[in-house]
């Protein structure tokens, strides 16, 4: 399996403008995680979603922001406006099931600059 | 929800054993404790997870005596590219939800 797929890699966008950034889960995978990391806030948990319903959003930090998981192999977070404070990298991980003794496979984020 | 405590930061040299431990005093009865490992510019990766007593795996062995407030990675005969971000998590399983909460890790500088 090639393992969790996040695009673009990179975004440099400017202030208010729209961003969606892609995740596609490890196949079998039910559970699916954005994250946002920053160096001032760390690594932090935005939302998460199991059989591609939303179970909590209560770490998205503004109604700019919203994830939608239309199916199973593909999910999307946007932002809409985007700010400054916005920068950062976004992760996007996948398990098997929320158990907590699943491990959370992470892809290789999305870097993102807003100007 | 079980909060976690980490060193910020550790130095070791090539070949020794590194040992980084957590506090989570407010642990849960069903909480399990997983360590993470993330590189620059890489996502976090699965270390090694327990529950209570030892566990062992290739990479790492984690050491959790039997009241559970605390935990310790142990990384055997570290290497320059064992130079990373180690984060204890601690799971908290609640009736429809999931948290998992990411403190600020201890970033292990390893030294030739």
């Amino acid at each position: 399996d090639a393992g969790v797929i996040q695009s673009p890699r990179h975004e440099v966008t400017e202030m208010g403008q729209e961003v969606t950034l892609r995740c596609k889960p490890i196949s079998g995978h039910n559970s699916l995680f954005w994250y946002r990391q920053t160096m001032m806030r760390g690594l932090e948990l935005l939302i998460y979603f199991n059989n591609n319903v939303p179970i909590d959003d209560s770490g998205m930090p503004e109604d700019r922001f919203s994830a939608k998981m239309p199916n199973a192999s593909f999910s999307t977070l946007k932002i809409q406006p985007s700010e400054p404070r916005d920068s950062a990298v976004y992760f996007c991980a996948s398990s098997l099931s929320l158990a907590v003794r699943e491990t959370q496979y992470f892809g290789p984020g999305t870097r993102l600059l807003v100007l | 929800l079980a909060k976690t405590t980490q060193p910020i930061s550790m130095d070791s040299y090539e070949g020794q054993e590194v040992n980084i431990t957590c506090s989570h005093n407010n642990i849960a009865t069903n909480d399990y404790i997983t360590w993470y490992q993330q590189f620059p510019s890489q996502g976090p990766r699965f270390i090694i997870q327990g529950y209570k007593t030892k566990v062992t795996n290739e990479v790492a062995s984690l050491f959790i005596p039997a009241d559970r407030k605390s935990s310790t990675l142990s990384l055997p005969r570290v290497s320059l590219s064992d130079t990373a971000v180690y984060y204890c998590l601690v799971g908290d399983i609640r009736t429809g939800g999931f948290k998992t909460i990411f403190g600020a890790g201890t970033r292990l500088f390893v030294k030739a």
